[in-house]
């Protein structure tokens, strides 16, 4: 089974400055994928980045990128240039690469993220 | 592609009343997940299929709900007799085959039930 620890239930950030949000989980499968998702206040799930576990080159998308600590099952996101719309909360969640437990997410408990003006 | 449907987005029932929840995945997706979300327990998984089929049925969490795919376009949960400890947002997801999604899931915006 896996778990995911997100240990900052809430983080705030001034507009176009950077922060950081944490996640660490536990898994003994050696082959997964790690996602962050943003949820808003809207309540629509949206995928903003994912890891395969198997590459070590970190995953970046736009402003949103990952550092990703294998080793020590550490899987933070970092957004830089903070925008008003990133406020929302956001999930960590690891999901097994294959076999009959494909695509079956394990969420964080969820950071809210507050931006300020 | 209008992504995942689900439907309705609000429900308001009484307890001991069916409610029965909609999803619609994205077509050529066939993974599909139920997931329930509430402040005290979080995301869960409920149910998942693959090509209509249940897979891991083991986050339903009584024999009150049950979940359905009869096609590879529609997709029910059901619940009956609704408990207002039933109130929450249900998420239906949808994720293409293994090798081609790299386990992405799209979200359906919820339908959020609540049980008086």
């Amino acid at each position: 089974a896996q778990t995911v620890t997100q240990s900052q239930p809430e983080m705030s950030v001034q507009e176009a400055e950077t922060v950081t949000l944490s996640c660490t989980y536990d898994t003994s499968e050696s082959d997964y994928y790690l996602f962050w998702y943003k949820q808003p206040p809207s309540r629509q799930m949206i995928l903003v980045i994912r890891q395969e576990a198997y590459k070590q080159q970190n995953a970046t998308e736009n402003r949103f990128s990952v550092n990703f600590q294998k080793a020590a099952k550490s899987f933070s996101l970092k957004i830089s240039d903070s925008q008003l719309g990133d406020a929302a909360m956001y999930f960590c969640a690891p999901a097994y690469a294959g076999g009959t437990s494909y695509g079956k997410l394990t969420f964080g408990q969820g950071t809210i993220l507050t931006v300020h003006p | 592609d209008a992504g995942v449907i689900q439907s309705p987005r609000h429900e308001v029932t009484e307890m001991g009343q069916e409610v029965t929840l909609r999803c619609k995945p994205i077509s050529g997706h066939d993974y599909l997940f139920w997931y329930r979300q509430t402040m005290m327990r979080g995301l869960e998984l409920l149910i998942y299929f693959n090509n209509n089929v249940p897979i891991d049925d083991s986050g339903m969490p009584e024999d009150r709900f049950s979940a359905k795919m009869p096609n590879a376009s529609f997709s029910t949960l059901k619940i009956q007799p609704s408990e207002p400890r039933d109130s929450a947002v249900y998420f239906c997801a949808s994720s293409l085959p293994q090798g081609l999604g790299a386990n992405v899931l799209t979200f359906g915006a919820g339908s959020r039930l609540t049980v008086l």
